[in-house]
């Protein structure tokens, strides 16, 4: 099964909003409201940062949101800050045998 | 609070083994299953696979079956990985990592480096 697509890249000014997106078939991205987001700090673990579309876990800065609208999930930083720079991961359920599939990661440059 | 602690580095000879292990606590072990989650050198997240911890049944994502096995010591609130046969292509964090509802990952270990080479 492909990954999810997302951007190579993204980059934004601090104080900036910026957009990630990540896009599947109708089966998975499309199919289900099971989309998470992860941030990776290099040389560290991933951090969930929204699960089910668009849920902040607790202790995570309402400065992250997440959407979704067909087959494509998306996240938005708004206010960036030199710490948001890092790689982000989108991933979807897909079935009761494949738990999770993950983009192909996107990093964050904050200018 | 939940954690989960991983073992350290291995350098390994191909067609060596290895074990990895992670260990939990700050929760009933038995409620929630462990993932896997492997990470190549600059590269992205490659989800392997996860563990009933309540059966002890694995299932395996395309990819990782054959030579990568899950196993558990429920009573010692840990589970592993193993990989035989080991390849250079298997040099890779791999990070063991918590369900917290469908499909997202939780709580995560801090990863173990395998490095493959003669």
């Amino acid at each position: 099964q492909s990954a999810l697509t997302q951007p190579a890249s993204v980059s934004g000014s601090p104080g900036q909003s910026i957009s990630i997106s990540c896009t599947g078939p109708s089966s998975d991205v499309g199919g289900y409201n099971h989309v998470s987001w992860y941030q990776q700090h290099p040389g560290n673990a991933p951090k969930l940062m929204i699960y089910d579309v668009s849920n902040r876990p607790s202790g995570v800065s309402n400065r992250f949101s997440g959407s979704k609208s067909g087959n494509t999930a998306s996240l938005t930083i708004s206010g960036l800050q030199a710490e948001d720079e890092a790689d982000y991961y989108c991933s979807s359920y897909i079935s009761s045998s494949t738990l999770v599939l993950f983009g192909g990661g996107t990093k964050l440059t904050v200018l | 609070q939940v954690q989960l602690v991983q073992s350290g580095s291995e350098l390994k000879k191909p067609g060596a083994s290895v074990k990895v292990s992670c260990k939990a606590s700050g929760y009933t072990f038995t409620n929630s299953a462990i993932n896997w989650v492997r990470q190549a050198p600059g590269q992205g997240l490659e989800w392997m696979g996860w563990i009933n911890t309540n059966t002890g049944n694995p299932s395996y994502a395309q990819g990782f079956t054959g030579r990568f096995v899950f196993s558990l010591a429920t009573s010692l609130s840990t589970a592993y990985l193993q990989i035989s046969s080991l390849k250079a292509e298997d040099t890779a964090v791999y990070y063991c990592a918590r369900p917290g509802g469908k499909g997202d990952l939780d709580y995560w270990g801090q990863g173990t480096l395998v490095t493959v080479s003669s």
